[in-house]
Parts: C-alpha cells; sequence; structure tokens
C-alpha cells in the first residue's frame, strides 16, 4: 500500500511553454502533498507544501508565479511550471503525506518527473 | 540551523561484502529518523524510520541505529547485492508539527562483481 505516481514520468518541452505534472497518491488519501526539486548529485529541495482546498506554501526563493501548484482533491496534485527555461530542466519528486499516520509524519515519495526544457 | 551531514559520501564494495554507511544531524527539535534508497532517475523508497526511543531498526538485509545523544545514526548492509547500488539518503524530521524533512546529501554506493 501507499503507492504515490507522478505523470509524465519525463517531458521534454520547449523554452517559454508550460509542463504540469501530476501526483497521485494512489490507495491513501493525503491532506498534504509536497513538491522536490532534484539537480544531478544534489539532494532533494523542498519547493513548496501543498494542502488539499487551500493555497501551497512555498519556500524561500521559490517563485510561486512560475512554479503554479493546485492541490484539488485528497489524492491530487499539480505542479505547473510556467514559461519553462532550461535551467529548470531537473527531476521534479512529488511526496504525499498519508492523512492516516499522521502520527509518524509518514511522507511516501513519487517516482519523479524529468523535466528537460530546451 | 538544521543539518544531515553523511558519510562517505560514496563507496564502492564487492559484492557480498557488508558496509556501513553513516549519518550525522543536528536537526532540532528531533520526531524521527529515516533511512531512503533511491535509484538512479527514480523517487526515494522507504527502508527504516526510527523514532527517539528506538536505538536499532531492520528491514531484511538492511539494519538502522540511531543513538539520539550524540545524533548519529548509521545504515549497515549485509551480504550486499549489485541491486543494491543506488543513493542512500538520510532525512530527519522536525519535530513540533512543522512536518519539515531535512535531507542528507547521500552516499552513492556501487556494488561490483
Amino acid at each position: 500500500g501507499a503507492v504515490v505516481s507522478q505523470h509524465p514520468s519525463w517531458v521534454i518541452c520547449k523554452s517559454g511553454t508550460s509542463v504540469k505534472i501530476e501526483c497521485r497518491s494512489l490507495d491513501f488519501q493525503a491532506t498534504t502533498m509536497f513538491w522536490y526539486r532534484q539537480f544531478p548529485k544534489q539532494s532533494l529541495m523542498l519547493m513548496a507544501t501543498s494542502n488539499e482546498g487551500s493555497k501551497a506554501t512555498y519556500e524561500q526563493g521559490v517563485e510561486k508565479d512560475k512554479f503554479l501548484i493546485n492541490h484539488a482533491s485528497l489524492t491530487l496534485s499539480t505542479l505547473t511550471v510556467t514559461s519553462a527555461h532550461p535551467e529548470d530542466s531537473s527531476f521534479y519528486i512529488c511526496s504525499a503525506r498519508h492523512s492516516g499516520r499522521i502520527r509518524t509524519d509518514t511522507q511516501y515519495f513519487g517516482p519523479g518527473t524529468r523535466l528537460t526544457v530546451l | 540551523k538544521n543539518q544531515v551531514e553523511q558519510s562517505p559520501q560514496s563507496l564502492i564494495i564487492l559484492e557480498g561484502k557488508n558496509c556501513t554507511l553513516q549519518c550525522n544531524y543536528t536537526v532540532s527539535p528531533f520526531s524521527n529518523l529515516r533511512w531512503y534508497k533511491q535509484d538512479t532517475g527514480r523517487g526515494p523508497v522507504s527502508l527504516t524510520i526510527m523514532t527517539f526511543s528506538e536505538n536499532t531498526k531492520s528491514n531484511g538485509r538492511y539494519t538502522a541505529t540511531l543513538d539520539a545523544d550524540t545524533k548519529q545514526s548509521s545504515l549497515h548492509i549485509t551480504a550486499s547485492q549489485l541491486s543494491d547500488s543506488a543513493s542512500y539518503i538520510c532525512v530527519v524530521s522536525v519535530g513540533g508539527g512543522g512536518n519539515k524533512l531535512t535531507f542528507g546529501t547521500g552516499t552513492q554506493l556501487k556494488v561490483e562483481l
């Protein structure tokens, strides 16, 4: 149990276009989801915390108008990279916090989405 | 500042050998510590989770230890296999309801024949 999926697994786009990445908790509800970015040989960096039905909380230095987050249901959060540029190329990983396991603050990670902006 | 440091940065071992990865943290307040395995191009997969009161946790060939006094943890891999080649990440959860995770930079393990 506790499976998180991401779609697409990889995407290549032209500079200036927008890309949407979906994160789904398949067999549990997640009131909170997290979006991370990981550059090669570096650790995961938290970009934002997404709460179902409310606005996302962005980490310092992350542009909220560039990285649009929507968490419309208990099983789906989306990250839209608007007007993508080559420097946005990265590995984007989401995680979902199991609503029923708040005590241990268990987050389950998705498989990641590789974004390449040409 | 909350930090998690891991050592070594990278490690190469022969198949069948054991190895131990280290993690030191300065996170406060401490909630729990997890070890994750991340294959290249994939998301992290949880191996173990330990709270303040736990000092050891096993998951198959993986055994994690925690010394909350010295703020150190280790991950011991027994009888390594080629499929163990991956990045192993130590992650400490900040307490106080903040739900923030502090990630180590990982140890890149390569198991060779």
